[in-house]
């Protein structure tokens, strides 16, 4: 199992450009979710889908809009990137239901710089 | 809003030494949870906690939920390079399973 996979690594953006970072798990989970986190800080949701066809604003929608293609993906769209967005972007997914865990599981990261 | 947080900051344990990290919420917790990250990795889930006052242990480390369900803490023993990286504690808030992560106790290990 691959777990939760995050496309790209890597990304270096200029102000006012665009792009979608992706996320796919392959552990039929329920919910999805996307976090940022800065330099020394915790991790702050900026939006989760809690099953497919639905999403909702967490802590810090601003600048952001995602989309649940469907139980495996959920993406997340900078429309018109800011140097505050620069971050390191996080996807995590869980199944609140019938596994005995409510634990997350996280992919391996989006380090984006905007410059 | 709910708010979780957590002390110390940073803490320097030399190897071989115990210490303990503290996790509070301003609102009771339905449960909690703890996450470990290494230096330019993920969040790792750890454990989760449900009753109150209910202890778990995984090898060296042990965690602890407070009565009120309302704080929590993770007690390291006999301190290891390994023990090296970020412990996050989360708590759901009270609608749907979203976790607040507190800010983490980031863990550096003098050999």
């Amino acid at each position: 199992n691959a777990g939760v996979t995050q496309t790209p690594k890597f990304q270096v953006l200029k102000t006012g450009q665009s792009m979608t970072l992706q996320c796919a798990q392959d552990m039929n989970h329920n919910s999805m979710y996307w976090y940022r986190q800065d330099p020394g800080m915790g991790l702050r949701l900026i939006y989760y889908s809690a099953s497919e066809g639905t999403t909702d604003k967490g802590e810090v929608p601003n600048g952001y809009n995602v989309s649940r293609l469907n139980k495996r993906e959920f993406s997340l769209r900078l429309e018109s990137a800011a140097p505050s967005q620069t971050s390191v972007y996080f996807c995590a997914s869980t199944s609140p239901q019938g596994t005995g865990s409510y634990g997350y599981t996280f992919g391996s990261g989006t380090r984006l710089t905007v410059v | 809003g709910q708010q979780v947080m957590q002390i110390p900051q940073y803490q320097h344990v030399q190897e071989g030494e115990d210490f303990t990290t503290y996790c509070n919420s301003s609102t009771t917790l339905s449960n909690i949870q703890w996450y470990k990250q290494r230096p330019g990795g993920h969040p790792v889930f750890l454990i989760q906690l449900v009753k109150s006052g209910e202890v778990k242990k995984q090898k060296r480390l042990t965690f602890q939920f407070g009565e009120a369900k309302k704080n929590s803490s993770l007690h390291i023993t006999a301190t290891q390079t390994t023990d090296v990286g970020t412990y996050f504690c989360a708590g759901p808030k009270a609608a749907g399973n979203k976790l607040t992560f507190g800010g983490g106790t980031r863990v550096l290990v003098k050999p």
